[in-house]
């Protein structure tokens, strides 16, 4: 059963232009949405994250948008560089209660390829 | 700091063949868990502690063995490898059960 759904599975994006990655949920406990990065032969790394008290998050040239009605969210990588070519995963889980990180639902990965 | 160490970066088994994947880390994380990454499959939890001596399983367990006798050690063991444990493992981490995950940079085993 995959909770999370994540789309595309690969992306080709020119050099400046915008990355769109999105994701979708079915668990309404959700209530923390992390992106994690991940380059060739490393572990994956937290780029943002996200609690549905807020319908968007910056950091430099990275945004996620959330949409608490829809189930989805989304990550954004604007001025997208070829530095940022790498496999994005999202993921979500519950956060209140005594839950945690063990039950963190990762979507399936999109690999980002930024073009010169 | 070194952050989590995971050894070793590859391994080919024959199946039925064991061994232990090692863990390591040195930020005093008390939250320390092993994920296995498959194509188009994402990240799955195989077993995880939140603690020293306390371990339990996650989404997918069957196959393996986890001990954690010290903060700093959560060693994967494999008991009798099948091809169908061929995959890239994760080792995670992280200063509570809430907090951001920190991963090693993955062992690449093959099983044949």
């Amino acid at each position: 059963q995959q909770q999370v759904k994540q789309s595309p599975q690969s992306l080709i994006v020119q050099k400046g232009g915008i990355s769109i990655i999105n994701c979708a949920y079915e668990n309404t406990a959700f209530d923390y949405f992390p992106w994690y990065q991940q380059f060739p032969g490393k572990g994956p790394a937290l780029l943002i994250a996200i609690r549905p008290d807020v319908s968007e998050k910056k950091e430099g040239r990275f945004t996620i948008s959330f949409n608490k009605s829809a189930k989805q969210f989304s990550l954004h990588i604007m001025d997208s560089q070829p530095g940022d070519s790498a496999t994005y995963f999202c993921a979500a889980r519950p956060s209140s209660g005594n839950f945690g990180n063990e039950k963190l639902t990762f979507g399936t990965g999109t690999r980002l390829t930024i073009i010169p | 700091n070194a952050g989590v160490t995971q050894t070793p970066k590859f391994q080919v088994l024959k199946t039925g063949q064991s061994m232990t994947l090692q863990c390591a880390q040195d930020m005093n994380h008390e939250y320390m868990s092993w994920y296995r990454q498959d194509p188009g499959m994402g990240l799955r939890l195989i077993h995880y502690s939140v603690g020293a001596g306390i371990t339990d399983q996650g989404e997918v367990p069957n196959g393996y063995n986890v001990s954690r006798s010290t903060t700093e050690d959560f060693p994967l063991r494999l008991l009798s490898a099948a091809p169908s444990q061929t995959s890239v493992y994760f080792c995670a981490s992280s200063y509570s059960i809430d907090s951001p995950l920190h991963f090693g940079n993955g062992t690449r085993l093959t099983v044949t």
